[in-house]
């Protein structure tokens, strides 16, 4: 099974400032990535996701991931953030070739935007 | 579009109480369902995932259990609860079909679960 790192477990960031959240996975196998994000107290809602094709990615809101597969990374960055961005991000990982359907997550990563 | 909806939203319940959680999905068919747990200060467990009906993998042994009565129909039980099962749970759906999308899972608003 995947191993996902997400290196940072709280990241502070002023409103307007750039942010980057990084993730690292186990397995040099080919894999599918996501990005999720948990507002307080809900669910979790898809930001990107990384099946094939271009290794940068667009999402919603603004953000945007680039997958290294040499690197076993899928970093997610913004380019200026809002206070509304405040949330908790989570990775995952799941292998091509798996049959089982399921995901390996991060721990997560909370970002803090302050005005 | 597909909806997935979770009741209750928050529930407290005593130690040694039963438990029934229900999710349910609209707008697809025979989708892959999943029971995920957040304890504070931890991140996403799986607990029980479905492919069809009457179909449920455990993934961690506790005392919970899962079933799948209906297509598009995924309720968590227990029949007497721990201190330890306080939570956050979600409940999520995949589509089956092609390698990718399958993996794409969409989650439901969570159940707060607060044991006494």
């Amino acid at each position: 099974a995947q191993s996902v790192t997400q290196l940072d477990s709280q990241v502070p960031v002023f409103e307007e400032a750039p942010v980057e959240l990084r993730c690292n996975y186990s397995s040099s196998v080919s894999v599918y990535l996501f990005w999720y994000v948990q507002y307080p107290n809900q669910g979790l809602q898809l930001l990107l996701k990384y099946l094939s094709g271009s290794t940068l990615v667009k999402g919603i809101n603004g953000f945007e991931a680039e997958f290294n597969k040499s690197q076993t990374s899928f970093h997610l960055r913004k380019p200026s953030v809002h206070i509304s961005d405040t949330a908790e991000y989570f990775c995952a990982v799941s292998d091509f070739f798996s049959n089982d359907y399921k995901l390996s997550f991060g721990a997560g990563t909370t970002v803090t935007v302050r005005a | 579009s597909q909806t997935i909806h979770q009741w209750p939203a928050t529930l407290v319940q005593p130690v040694g109480s039963p438990l029934s959680l229900e999710c349910t999905v609209e707008g697809t068919s025979n989708p892959n369902l999943y029971w995920y747990r957040q304890a504070a200060g931890r991140g996403l467990q799986l607990l029980f995932y479905s492919v069809g009906i009457g179909q449920i993998s455990s993934e961690v042994p506790q005392n919970l259990s899962a079933s799948r009565p209906q297509d598009r129909q995924f309720i968590l039980s227990s029949k007497k609860l721990l201190l330890s099962d306080s939570g956050f749970y979600l409940c999520a759906w995949s589509v089956p079909g092609l390698a990718g999308e399958r993996d794409t899972q969409y989650f439901g608003p969570g159940t707060r679960l607060t044991v006494l």
